[in-house]
């Protein structure tokens, strides 16, 4: 699967939109692109998944490149319970079943 | 729809002991995967289950273990337990996985193994 850069935290003040960037240069065309979320000592929240559309639900929007080389995650009206690890992780279609976490990014929402 | 449970949440055992965790998927989901979370090695795959068969295998040693039940109820069991086991133990379910992209994992509130 291919690797994925996050920056380590980020901050975003409360009813403002958290942009959170991810950077997955050596992806390949089968990969999509995952996002989840660790509050603390909880399991990790599945927020959204795309593989070369902008996708959006209730929780999101994902923005993907055209060349898909990176994304943004966008929580559109943060809340302090969003405070949280966010995970991007890119995973194969195929064989690779497993997901690769990295470091992810600790976003805090400010009051 | 009830999500993944795992059993029990908290567990403190003392070195040498094993320990079996538990994890019951979301309903009509087949595949049962397990991590293991720590600190300083962050969040790392030990196995998969599917069809009561273990499909795929982190780097872990044979201490670790799993197995898979034919209502896809899953259990771990850890055995000769180390200090470094002290982990928060983490099942995700998906419906069919094969591996497709759509597959998506959906995590329990995990097990939260102590070692002294």
């Amino acid at each position: 699967d291919a690797k994925t850069t996050q920056p380590p935290s980020m901050d975003c003040a409360e009813g403002r939109a958290a942009n959170l960037p991810c950077n997955h240069s050596t992806i390949s065309g089968n990969e999509y692109v995952y996002w989840y979320r660790q509050i603390h000592s909880q399991g990790p929240q599945y927020i959204i998944h795309g593989l070369k559309n902008n996708e959006t639900n209730e929780m999101a929007s994902l923005i993907i490149t055209e060349d898909r080389k990176s994304s943004t995650l966008i929580l559109p009206h943060a809340t302090l319970r969003d405070t949280a690890v966010y995970y991007c992780i890119v995973r194969n279609s195929g064989s690779a079943r497993q997901l690769t976490f990295g470091s992810g990014t600790q976003l805090t929402v400010l009051p | 729809k009830a999500g993944v449970t795992q059993t029990p949440r908290y567990l403190i055992k003392t070195r040498g002991q094993q320990v079996t965790l538990s994890c019951s998927p979301i309903s009509g989901h087949r595949s049962v995967s397990w991590y293991q979370q720590t600190p300083g090695q962050g969040l790392q795959f030990l196995f998969e289950y599917f069809s009561e068969t273990q499909r795929n295998k982190g780097n872990f040693p044979g201490r670790f273990s799993g197995r898979q039940f034919s209502n896809s109820r899953s259990e771990m069991n850890v055995s000769t337990l180390e200090l470094g086991d002290s982990a928060l133990y983490l099942c995700a379910s998906s419906l069919v996985g094969q591996g497709a992209g759509t597959d998506t994992q959906y995590f329990g509130p995990g097990t939260r193994l102590t070692v002294l």
